[in-house]
């Protein structure tokens, strides 16, 4: 049963910073891993989607990369900014499947 | 873009009432959608999933005859909650997979119900 972990569950940066989030899966054969935003109280918003057979995607500020080998995602947000403050999902579709498993998230704190 | 529309955002209801939660792809034909519950600080736990016109399939642990999908066209899926109870209070977000195969694209989400049952 796949399980996706997010490191760390909570981060507080001063505005500007540059930062890295962590997200940890325990099987390797997904088919894709996405990224999204969620505001408090609300729905997700999708950021980046990642193929299996893709090493990383870019928007903007933000840098998601994937080593499926070692089971890992990280998302880079380039010179935060307070409106980037959110919690951050990763969720992972595995091969074979429509199913999406979540990680619990990373609430992110950017402070002007 | 995609869009997934999801009503009503808020609903407060009394116990032993039943709630209909009603998700629409507004933009695109979803063969399949979801439906997940969200607790507080936890992450998103998938309920069922639902195809249309056929019946959904649920998680282990989740009562079917509590919450009812249906899925009865490629646009929309309704997900009631019965006899609503305080420990059914929670987060209720649908999702929903684009027929058209966008498969390259991940999948869109509604914006959230948030149920409070008194």
């Amino acid at each position: 049963k796949q399980e996706v972990t997010q490191i760390p569950a909570a981060l507080s940066v001063p505005e500007g910073e540059n930062l890295v989030l962590n997200c940890s899966f325990t099987d390797s054969a997904i088919y894709n891993l996405q990224w999204f935003r969620q505001d408090p109280g609300k729905g997700l918003t999708s950021l980046l989607l990642i193929q299996s057979s893709q090493r990383e995607q870019t928007s903007g500020r933000l840098n998601a990369s994937l080593d499926k080998s070692s089971g890992r995602s990280t998302l880079y947000i380039a010179a935060s900014q307070p409106g980037d403050s959110a919690t951050y999902l990763c969720a992972v579709r595995g091969a074979g499947s429509y199913q999406l498993t979540f990680g619990k998230g990373t609430k992110l704190s950017v402070i002007p | 873009g995609a869009v997934v529309s999801q009503h009503p955002s808020r609903v407060i209801c009394k116990s032993g009432t039943s709630v209909k939660i009603e998700c629409r792809s507004l933009d695109f034909q979803a063969t399949t959608m979801f439906w997940y519950r969200q607790f507080p600080k936890q992450s998103l736990m998938l309920m069922a999933t639902s195809n249309e016109g056929s019946k959904a399939t649920y998680e282990q642990g989740v009562e079917k005859d509590k919450f009812l999908i249906n899925h009865a066209s490629l646009t929309l899926s309704t997900l009631t909650v019965t006899s609503a109870h305080p420990e059914d209070s929670s987060f209720y977000i649908c999702s929903a997979r684009d027929a058209g195969g966008t498969d390259n694209y991940g999948y869109t989400f509604g914006s959230g119900t948030r149920l409070t049952v008194v």
